[in-house]
């Protein structure tokens, strides 16, 4: 099936370090999402982004949505061990109503 | 608020045994799907629904089946378990992705085929 290239796979980080993760598709998305699972739960759902150009914030995570609506950047600022876990990018088309998610980024914090 | 909750949270099987994994959801959500995690393969569709009493394939639907009759509830039954199917499953539901919003997941089910 068809999945999203995101990178990068893994990042090992000093705590108080920013971070950045994007995700790429050979289809343009209406929409994206962010999401972030922590060891031994499911995913959950940090940042919706609907429009191409888009950037919106939730604390210290800032996610924009590609101008070629092809990708999507997720940026973490100041990371804490709390951050530790799995990105996950997920992108709708439009005329569909099944996310295509990303294969994840593994994020570990180094405190 | 409960949201969706998945029962059980963890589970061995022997080869060939079947069992049924739940999902229930309190959000009044129209869609729900199944998926599987494997490690480094992400999150693989295997069925979803779009609607009470409706079904659909996803990317890997072999040896699993799947049943919506009532709209909180999404059922997903192994009839003859293999150890291809050692995995972790999570439920998801949604309102009509066209309608914004995304995937709210349950804390998913460890399932381990022996």
């Amino acid at each position: 099936g068809q999945q999203l290239n995101q990178s990068p796979q893994s990042m090992f980080i000093q705590e108080g370090e920013d971070v950045s993760m994007n995700c790429t598709s050979s289809s343009i998305f209406n929409t994206w999402l962010w999401y972030k699972q922590e060891p031994g739960e499911g995913p959950v759902l940090l940042i919706a982004l609907y429009k191409a150009g888009e950037l919106t914030s939730n604390g210290r995570l800032t996610a924009q949505f590609g101008i070629t609506r092809k990708d999507s950047f997720l940026n973490i600022s100041a990371s804490i061990p709390s951050d530790v876990g799995i990105y996950f990018c997920a992108g709708r088309a439009s005329g569909t109503y099944k996310y295509i998610f990303g294969t994840g980024t593994r994020l570990k914090v180094l405190a | 608020n409960a949201g969706v909750t998945q029962t059980p949270k963890f589970r061995v099987l022997k080869t060939g045994q079947s069992m049924t994994l739940l999902c229930a959801q309190d959000m009044n959500h129209e869609y729900m799907y199944w998926y599987r995690q494997d490690p480094g393969m992400g999150l693989r569709l295997i069925h979803y629904s779009v609607g009470e009493g409706t079904t659909a394939k996803g990317e890997v639907p072999d040896g699993y089946n799947v049943s919506r009759l009532k709209k909180q509830n999404f059922l997903l039954g192994l009839e003859s378990a293999a150890p291809s199917q050692t995995s972790v499953y999570f439920c998801a539901s949604s309102p009509n992705p066209g309608q914004g919003g995304g995937y709210t997941f349950g804390s998913g089910t460890r399932l381990t085929v022996v």
